[in-house]
């Protein structure tokens, strides 16, 4: 059964880090681009960036750019994000997502929640 | 960036009605979007994508049409479990951007 987990989240405050992961399983993650999302409390949906199947092309929001690094590794099926100089406004639920004709998510996470308050 | 403009904002109905959401785009997507289905605590749901086409497992009751800049989501006959927010996003332009939702409701 295709699946995604993220794990990761937790509580810290602003300025700190913080890496998340997304373990895949049920499909051929090696042949798969994808992405991170979040919503923030009382929110929508956030597409926050996104991650070709080989590691070789990364496309981030606005918002993140330049904090945010995403990175993969193949041999253990598993994508991680590194959040850097986390603000109020990236808590959020962050859920990865398997990506479907490069920009549509066909197969999401449960999710995993960052709260950055001091 | 494209902002995607979803109406009405909550959707009042009951089981069996007929639900039609609207998303409209500040510029032409083309076909590039998809609508999407979550509830609390739940992962979303891909319903739709290329404007049109259902995703495996999606019941025939959801439908999707439109093209550049209007979209619609018709639910043709509301179930219990269809109680839900919905999305549209578009994969026309980077960055991808998510409209803000419909929720509907009992």
């Amino acid at each position: 059964q295709v699946q995604l987990v993220e794990s990761g989240g937790g509580v810290l405050q602003p300025g700190r880090s913080l890496r998340l992961s997304c373990a895949a399983s049920g499909f051929t993650f090696s042949s798969s681009a994808i992405h991170w999302v979040r919503q923030a409390p009382g929110k929508g949906l956030e597409w926050v960036a996104l991650i070709s199947y080989d590691g070789n092309n990364k496309y981030y929001a606005d918002s993140v750019k330049g904090r945010f690094t995403l990175s993969r590794d193949n041999s253990k099926n598993t994508l991680y994000v590194q959040m850097n100089s986390l603000r109020g406004e990236d808590t959020a639920v962050y859920y990865c997502a398997k990506d479907r004709d490069l920009g549509y998510m066909d197969v999401w996470g449960k999710g995993t929640t960052v709260t950055v308050s001091s | 960036e494209i902002v995607l403009t979803q109406s009405p904002a909550t959707l009042s109905l009951s089981p069996g009605e007929r639900a039609t959401l609207s998303c409209r785009a500040s510029q032409s997507v083309s076909s590039y979007l998809a609508w999407y289905q979550h509830k609390p605590g739940q992962a979303p749901r891909l319903l739709i994508y290329h404007a049109s086409n259902r995703a495996t497992g999606i019941p025939a009751r959801f439908s999707g049409s439109g093209s550049g800049t209007d979209f619609t989501l018709t639910i043709s006959s509301l179930e219990p479990e269809d109680f839900a927010v919905y999305y549209c996003q578009q994969r026309s332009n980077w960055p991808l951007t998510f409209g803000g939702g419909t929720k509907v409701e009992i």
